[in-house]
């Protein structure tokens, strides 16, 4: 079954350390999407790709996160430095077709607690 | 008023009951509509698309109303694996997340 994968799934850290996320997109599909969620604040859009170029990034804070998307089989999301608010889900999803195609692959989700 | 609103629940239902819930949206320019399923500490898998004229996939039902601006799920002779959380996303040139529905099914 293809899937996407993301890495790691817990991550427990400090504040001010960096932590990166890593996310394989199912083969073929060209739109990559970060997302973050908690409870109060629900999914939220980080960052979108499309043929690996990146084409929205508005809902990411710009001050601390970067994503990236080295080659068609990996997408990273960084944080540094960490701060405890950042504690949320991230989920990576991938699909096939314009960014308003509503079927998404989602990873797993990288669990993360920052203290 | 945000742009997709849900009833966040827990809505309680009965296993075997029928259940509906609406999601409402604000950008009457909306193209597409979907209806997502979460299962607790899990990702979100899409359950089923909206159409124009409804649709149906076993105990489900979509339905959207775009003159009241809002789309519709229906849950007939719900089982305990129903209980979920409900997300409906609308799309225009992006795609917008409602906060989710909860469901629990009691036996």
């Amino acid at each position: 079954d293809a899937r996407v994968t993301q890495t790691p799934r817990h991550k427990v850290t400090e504040m001010g350390q960096e932590v990166t996320m890593r996310c394989q997109p199912i083969l073929g599909h060209n739109t990559v999407f970060w997302y973050r969620q908690t409870m109060m604040q629900g999914l939220e859009l980080l960052a979108y790709f499309r043929n690996r170029a990146p084409l929205d990034d508005s809902g990411m804070p710009k001050d601390r996160f970067s994503a990236e998307m080295p080659d068609a089989t990996l997408a990273t999301l960084k944080i540094q430095p960490s701060e405890p608010r950042d504690s949320a889900v991230y989920f990576c999803a991938s699909g096939t077709g314009q960014r308003n195609t509503g079927e998404l692959f989602f990873g797993e989700g990288s669990r993360l607690t920052v203290l | 008023r945000k742009e997709v609103e849900q009833d966040p629940g827990p809505f309680n239902v009965p296993e075997g009951a029928t259940v509906a819930f609406n999601c409402t949206y604000s950008n009457s320019a909306s193209q597409s509509f979907f209806w997502y399923r979460q299962d607790c500490r899990k990702e979100p898998k899409l359950l089923m698309s909206v159409y124009s004229s409804g649709n149906e996939d076993g105990r489900f039902t979509a339905q959207l109303n775009r003159a009241s601006q809002y789309i519709s799920l229906l849950i007939r002779d719900s089982k305990l694996s129903d209980s979920a959380t409900y997300l409906c996303v609308v799309a225009d040139y992006q795609l917008i997340w409602g906060a989710g529905t909860k469901l629990i099914i009691k036996p």
